[in-house]
């Protein structure tokens, strides 16, 4: 089955520096890459998300990479502020199947 | 239109006894998936309802642990015989569509402790 791997499992940036945080997939007939940000106790909420018929994606300051022939995907958060702090998880989903399968999660901290 | 609803938000069991966490999807959606999340990790798959119907349990124990999504009424996750290696964040997401054409929409999460 699938498999993700995140990197790093943790970052601390400087406010207004820029973080990235990339994941690699194993089963290259995925083709739906979100990301998702939960703070602490809370839910997971999609942040941004991209298929793989498109290599890049942008929402204001976050961007989403996608390279289908590494499977590697990342996301790109620039002009950070300190509510960008909490804990980011990449997912992938194989065509034709029905599940997320989660990174292990990146916990981002932003210093002031 | 509410959002996934989970209920209840914070469960304590003892050991042996059995947790039932309720899920009510968002209004449209007939998709329901099911996410264990242990203190400091990532989300685990555990099991995909539609109404009545269980299509992938692949991520659920064989033992102790059940799914299902009725006809009437919100997906059940029973848990039975809990071990305090249950204790985590139990996660509901819904979706409109199959797979990887709809965002999931996740709920609050329930959080079981067994002492």
């Amino acid at each position: 089955g699938e498999n993700v791997e995140q990197h790093p499992s943790t970052l601390s940036v400087q406010e207004g520096d820029s973080a990235v945080i990339k994941c690699t997939y194993s089963d290259s007939a995925s083709n739906y890459f979100p990301w998702y940000k939960q703070e602490l106790g809370k839910r997971p909420q999609l942040i941004i998300d991209i298929r793989s018929n498109v290599g890049e994606k942008k929402d204001q300051r976050i961007a989403v990479t996608l390279n289908k022939t590494a499977k590697h995907f990342s996301l790109h958060i620039t002009e950070t502020q300190p509510e960008d702090s909490a804990v980011y998880f990449c997912a992938a989903m194989i065509q034709g199947a029905q599940k997320l399968v989660f990174g292990q999660g990146t916990r981002l901290t932003i210093n002031p | 239109n509410a959002g996934v609803m989970q209920n209840p938000r914070h469960l304590v069991r003892r050991r042996g006894q059995e947790a039932r966490l309720r899920c009510s999807p968002m209004k449209g959606h007939s998709h329901v998936y099911w996410y264990r999340q242990l203190p400091e990790e990532g989300l685990k798959f555990m099991v995909y309802l539609q109404k009545e119907n269980i299509i992938d349990e692949s991520g659920m124990p064989k033992e102790r642990f059940s799914a299902e999504f009725p006809k009437e009424g919100p997906s059940i996750l029973r848990i039975q015989q809990v071990v305090r290696g249950d204790s985590a964040a139990y996660f509901c997401a819904s979706s409109r569509d199959r797979g990887n054409t709809g965002e999931l929409f996740f709920g609050e999460g329930s959080r079981l402790t067994v002492l």
